[in-house]
């Protein structure tokens, strides 16, 4: 069974930095890309970034690009997002899912539960 | 403003067939495969359709996609209570780099 548990969610002030993570198991972790989503509460869902499998691919949606880092570790079987210079527009929950990529697309087939980030002073 | 376009609300009564639509753009839709996700309140989202019309293990025949250029449809037949949910349509945009996601359409059955 595919599980995907997400940490490191918490409050934290305006300005400040925030590193999430993201324990796999269940599948081969290092043959997939995986990707974060994030939803601030009663919202929609928002892509914030994506990496494949070997790290060499990476994606950032508009509103984090600049302030966030995604990285792996295949070995681990984990998923980070490093959070800086978080304004109240980050207060959201926090989604890892896993991608599953074709010559043609990719899609989303496993989410985990979430990691709520709130910013606030 | 979401870059994929879904009506706010859909309702139906239940064993009726309703449809949520979802329209992009060149980039996106019309270039790319729509991915369709099912929220039940307080839950993770939950792959429902991929690449525009193929249904995942484990799903019920009652949900279907479709396409056609630049916009996409969601159809849900023979209706349930717990079809209740928020559903999200998704795709890649050329443009942007980007999976961009629709604002989601809440379904009441009624």
């Amino acid at each position: 069974e595919v599980q995907l548990v997400e940490s490191g969610g918490g409050l934290v002030q305006p300005g400040g930095s925030l590193r999430l993570s993201c324990e796999a198991s269940g599948f081969n972790f290092d043959e997939h890309a995986m990707h974060w989503v994030r939803q601030v509460p009663g919202r929609g869902l928002e892509w914030v970034s994506g990496i494949n499998w070997n790290s060499h691919s990476i994606g950032y949606g508009d509103s984090v690009k600049g302030r966030v880092s995604i990285s792996r570790d295949n070995a681990k079987n984990s998923l980070y997002l490093q959070l800086n210079t978080l304004g109240s527009e980050d207060t959201a929950l926090y989604y890892c899912a896993k991608g599953v990529r074709s010559s043609y697309s990719e899609y989303f087939d496993d989410w985990g539960q979430g990691t709520l980030v709130t910013v606030s002073s | 403003q979401s870059v994929l376009t879904q009506p706010p609300s859909v309702s139906e009564v239940p064993r009726q067939r309703v449809t949520i639509s979802c329209s992009g753009g060149s980039s996106n839709i019309g270039h790319n495969a729509v991915n369709w996700y099912q929220q039940v309140h307080g839950k993770a989202p939950k792959l429902l359709i991929y690449y525009d019309d193929l249904l995942p293990s484990g799903v019920s025949d009652r949900f279907s996609g479709s396409k056609s250029g630049t916009s996409a449809s969601l159809a849900i037949s023979g209706l349930q209570s717990e079809d209740e949910a928020d559903y999200y349509c998704a795709a890649w945009d050329d443009s942007l780099n980007a999976w961009v996601f629709g604002g989601g359409t809440k379904l009441t059955v009624l």
